[in-house]
């Protein structure tokens, strides 16, 4: 019941943008995104909930297509401070974390 | 305002030995949840606490266990350690409601790092 997280993992230089996909085989009733920095908590980014609805969260923003139990996280004109690994959590009856994709954010 | 706070940072352990974890949330939040964080690996539920009962278990063995205290702090405990159990253990505070998980914005701290030897 773990999503699957594409790319395994990013490099970006600062300004350029990044999608980070997370797919689940079962349905979905919310999405959680997560960045955790290195040695580091996990923080909050955002929840979705069913209806397709998009968050954003400065220049993070994402959607969720519930249809296609998919959901997505765009992050435009990346800054040096993005790094880290985010997590997707897909929530069926539980909230299950996918493997993350590394994001790497260079001068 | 004192996040959540996990003791102890570190922890060394040889197989068969018991351990315990603790957490206080967040301010506020009346549920707990734990994780286990292998390396390079997703958080993976492990169980969470609400009200002082176990609300939802994840699929991990009966040598975890955990407890809630009236105050909402709560601890983790895994008896027979195994050498797979070395890990990260997170908690996350969360305030309770329901549908669980649905939309509860959770709140970890740093993490228990467990090396069993």
């Amino acid at each position: 019941q773990q999503p699957v997280q594409s790319p395994q993992a990013v490099i970006l230089r600062e300004g350029e943008d990044a999608v980070i996909n997370c797919s689940s085989s079962k349905a979905l009733y919310s999405v959680h995104w997560y960045r955790q920095k290195h040695g580091e908590a996990p923080v909050f980014l955002m929840i979705l909930l069913k209806g397709g609805e998009q968050k954003g969260h400065e220049k993070i923003s994402a959607s969720f297509n519930e249809k296609k139990q998919q959901s997505s996280l765009y992050l435009t004109a990346s800054q040096l401070s993005y790094s880290g690994t985010y997590f997707c959590g897909s929530v069926t009856n539980n909230l299950f974390f996918g493997t993350g994709t590394r994001l790497t954010v260079i001068p | 305002d004192a996040g959540v706070t996990q003791s102890p940072t570190h922890l060394i352990k040889t197989r068969g030995q018991q351990v315990t974890l603790r957490c206080s949330p967040k301010s506020g939040h009346d549920t707990v949840s734990w994780y286990q964080q292998a390396l390079g690996q997703g958080p993976q539920f492990i169980f969470q606490y609400y009200e002082e009962e176990e609300r939802q278990r994840g699929n991990f063995p009966d040598r975890f266990s955990g407890h809630q205290f009236p105050n909402y702090s709560s601890e983790l405990n895994v008896n027979a350690l195994l050498l797979g159990d070395s890990a990260l253990y997170l908690c996350a505070s969360s305030l309770g409601g329901a549908p669980i998980f649905l939309d509860e914005k959770l709140f970890f701290g740093s993490g228990t790092q467990l090396s069993v030897l």
